[in-house]
């Protein structure tokens, strides 16, 4: 069964200092990765898009790093702002059809 | 640049009553996605469009209906609501071929009362 596994449910770190989301997936056949960034209330918006053949990809203070042999994933943050503070949701695509596989999201809170 | 369109934003009705949600995607996608995400819950997709004609289908209830005008802009009609329609509905766009990387609009925020 295709699945998108995130772990942690939550994280609450200052603001500042650096986290890291993980996304483990049993989609196949496997053809894009993504990270969405969701505030509540309102659409997602795509932080990055990885393919197979991409192990990194980079988006300002966002890298996205994926591992398709252990078809994982990990999306890190770097110097956080308060304007961090949302879901971050990993959604994988399957390469048979246009459907997108969600995870259940991450909720990251950053402190003051 | 120009992103996904929603209308309306939010929308109140009562139960059994009809309701269309609005979407226009951004120009030049040519595939329009409709998705429903309940409180706490990620989003379900529904039903999808390319170059007008239904591409797939996912959760929709057989009460709801959508479609792609020649524009390329799409309306979900739901008849019948439930108070468990309550949800934010999303629409995106892609253009087919770019990995089918979606745009999400804003959601329409839906309540039945």
């Amino acid at each position: 069964k295709n699945q998108v596994e995130q772990s942690p449910q939550s994280l609450i770190i200052l603001e500042g200092k650096n986290c890291t989301l993980q996304c483990n997936y049993t989609v196949s056949p496997f053809s894009n990765l993504r990270w969405y960034k969701q505030d509540t209330g309102r659409g997602p918006v795509s932080l990055t898009i990885m393919t197979f053949s991409e192990n990194t990809k980079s988006n300002g203070r966002y890298t996205a790093t994926l591992d398709a042999d252990t078809k994982q994933s990990s999306l890190h943050i770097t110097a956080s702002q308060l304007s961090d503070s949302a879901s971050y949701i990993c959604v994988v695509s399957a390469d048979s059809n246009y459907q997108l596989i969600w995870g259940a999201g991450t909720k990251l809170i950053i402190k003051p | 640049a120009a992103g996904v369109i929603q209308s309306p934003r939010h929308l109140i009705k009562e139960k059994r009553e009809t309701a269309t949600l609005k979407c226009y995607p951004i120009p030049r996608h040519d595939t329009v996605y409709w998705y429903q995400q309940g409180p706490g819950q990620d989003p379900q997709f529904l039903i999808s469009f390319y170059e007008k004609m239904q591409s797939d289908k996912g959760s929709i209830p057989d009460r709801f209906s959508a479609q792609q005008f020649s524009d390329y802009h799409s309306e979900l009609n739901m008849s019948s609501l439930e108070l468990g329609d309550s949800a934010l509905y999303f629409c995106a766009s892609s253009l087919a071929g770019s990995y089918n990387e979606q745009f999400f609009g804003p959601g329409t925020r839906l309540t039945v009362l």
